[in-house]
């Protein structure tokens, strides 16, 4: 399967700020997809991030508080914006990757955990 | 709406016992079905997936199940040891989308 590399891996933020978390993985993928986990909950998709367009979002999440970029095959950021103590979660990013010896499904980068302040 | 839902919700058990941990799903219309494991503060790291065309999957100690037409997968640990203590999620894909159980918490005691 696929290596993600994930950082921050976790970060401490005053309210206000912004925060860029990135994810570079090992191979050349199509589609990224980055999750939020909220404290004592499940994953729950923000975004997925093709290269060269523009991010789909789903329902509950806006380009203007979560901005994507997908610059290559191989890298994108998240950014939370102007983040409350609420934006406190752990951020995954994910890919679905072919991996060597077939399809071996999903995998994770290993999370950035925000706390906001 | 499709949602995934994971019994039980916690399980403490001693050493050396074999369990089950349930998934069920309500849409059946699935592209495949995988199980992960989370640490605490950590990311998910993959036990088994099941595509929409097998049964299930075997890895070690574990062994996965999978039935779509009652909607129902379940995550099979022989010989449970200190180590399995995490949180498995059942994640159920449609369409590049994954979707997530709440997680059952495992707590194996020495």
């Amino acid at each position: 399967s696929a290596v993600i590399s994930q950082k921050p891996s976790r970060d401490i933020c005053q309210r206000g700020t912004s925060l860029t978390i990135q994810c570079q993985v090992d191979s050349q993928v199509t589609m990224m997809f980055w999750y939020r986990q909220q404290p004592g909950q499940s994953l729950t998709l923000i975004a997925t991030a093709n290269q060269g367009s523009e991010a789909t979002y789903e329902s509950g999440f806006v380009i203007d508080k979560f901005p994507i970029s997908r610059p290559n095959l191989t890298f994108s950021t998240l950014t939370v914006s102007n983040m409350s103590p609420e934006d406190s979660s752990i951020y995954l990013c994910s890919v679905d990757g072919p991996g060597q010896g077939g399809y071996s499904g999903y995998t994770f980068g290993s999370g950035t955990r925000l706390t906001v302040v | 709406k499709q949602e995934v839902t994971q019994i039980p919700a916690a399980l403490s058990v001693p050493e050396g016992e074999n369990l089950v941990l349930n998934c069920s799903f309500t849409d059946s219309a699935i592209y495949n079905l995988q199980w992960f494991r989370q640490d605490p503060g950590k990311g998910l790291t993959s036990l088994l997936l099941i595509q929409s065309s097998q049964r299930e999957q075997t890895s070690g100690r574990l062994n996965a199940s999978l039935d779509k037409s009652s909607g129902r997968s379940t995550l099979y640990i022989a010989a449970s040891q200190p180590g399995d203590s995490a949180t498995y999620l059942c994640a159920v894909e449609y369409g590049n989308k994954l979707v997530f159980g709440a997680g059952t918490i495992l707590r194996v005691k020495s």
